[in-house]
C-alpha cells in the first residue's frame, strides 16, 4: 500500500462551517492531488500540487482551497461548507516524475447537514 | 463536459469468462490513459496504464486496448474472477508535464459464480 493517510475518514457538519481535511503521505511524493467523488461523475480533480507551496486549481475548485507547508502533508479547506459539497474526497500521489500512477488514499466521507 | 466516458454503467458476468469494459474520449491532446479499480470504502487502486505510443498493454488476466483513430479504449479481464467484482475507472491525461488526470464515470462489474 502506497502510505498515504487521510482524516478523518467521516465527517458530519453543518452549513456555514469551516471544514478542513487532510492528507499524510509518507513516500516523499512531488506531487498530490484532491478528488471528489460523486454519483454518475467519476472523480473530478479539485485542486493539486506540484511541490511545496506550489498549488493549482483542478476542474472543481469553486468553494475549495488548499495549502501544502510540508512535503508530506496537503490540506483541502471548505472555508463555508455548503450542501452541494456532500461528497467522498480523495487524495492521491504521484512520483518525481508526474506521468505515473497516481495513487489514492481510502478517502473521506464528508456529509453537509 | 466530460471528456472521459464510460457508457456502461454496469456489467455482469460469469465468473471464467471474459469481462470487457470500454471507454471513449473526446480530447485528442490525452496520451497516457489508466484504469483503476475501486472497492467499496476503499481507494481506486491502480490496475494498468498503455500510453499512445503502444496499442496493446498486458498484465496477467488484464490487457488493456487502445484504438487513437477512435478515440476508444478498453480493458479486457481474462478470466473473470470473484475479486474482480468492483467498480472499474477509466482515466486519461495530456502527459507532456500535465499529469492531471480526468476519469470516466465507472462501470460497476459484477462476477457471478
Amino acid at each position: 500500500d502506497a502510505g498515504i493517510t487521510q482524516s478523518p475518514r467521516h465527517k458530519v457538519t453543518e452549513t456555514g462551517t469551516p471544514v478542513t481535511l487532510r492528507c499524510h503521505q509518507t513516500e516523499n511524493h512531488r506531487y498530490m492531488y484532491w478528488y471528489r467523488q460523486d454519483p454518475g461523475h467519476g472523480l473530478r480533480l479539485i485542486h493539486y500540487s506540484y511541490g511545496v507551496k506550489d498549488t493549482d486549481k483542478g476542474e472543481v475548485s469553486d468553494g475549495y482551497s488548499v495549502s501544502r507547508s510540508k512535503t508530506e502533508d496537503f490540506l483541502l479547506t471548505l472555508e463555508s461548507a455548503t450542501s452541494s459539497q456532500t461528497s467522498v474526497y480523495f487524495c492521491a500521489i504521484s512520483g518525481l516524475q508526474g506521468n505515473q500512477p497516481q495513487h489514492f488514499g481510502d478517502g473521506t466521507r464528508l456529509s453537509i447537514l | 463536459d466530460q471528456q472521459v466516458k464510460q457508457n456502461s454503467p454496469s456489467l455482469s458476468v460469469q465468473e471464467g469468462r471474459i469481462s470487457i469494459l470500454n471507454c471513449d474520449y473526446t480530447n485528442s491532446m490525452f496520451d497516457y490513459f489508466l484504469w483503476y479499480k475501486k472497492y467499496p470504502a476503499e481507494g481506486p487502486t491502480f490496475l494498468i496504464s498503455i500510453s499512445s505510443i503502444k496499442d496493446k498493454n498486458e498484465d496477467g488476466r488484464f490487457t488493456v486496448f487502445l484504438n487513437k483513430s477512435a478515440k476508444h479504449l478498453s480493458l479486457h479481464i481474462v478470466p473473470s474472477q470473484p475479486g474482480d467484482s468492483a467498480v472499474y475507472f477509466c482515466a486519461a491525461s495530456p502527459g507532456s508535464n500535465d499529469y492531471k488526470l480526468s476519469f470516466g464515470a465507472g462501470t460497476t462489474v459484477t462476477v457471478r459464480a
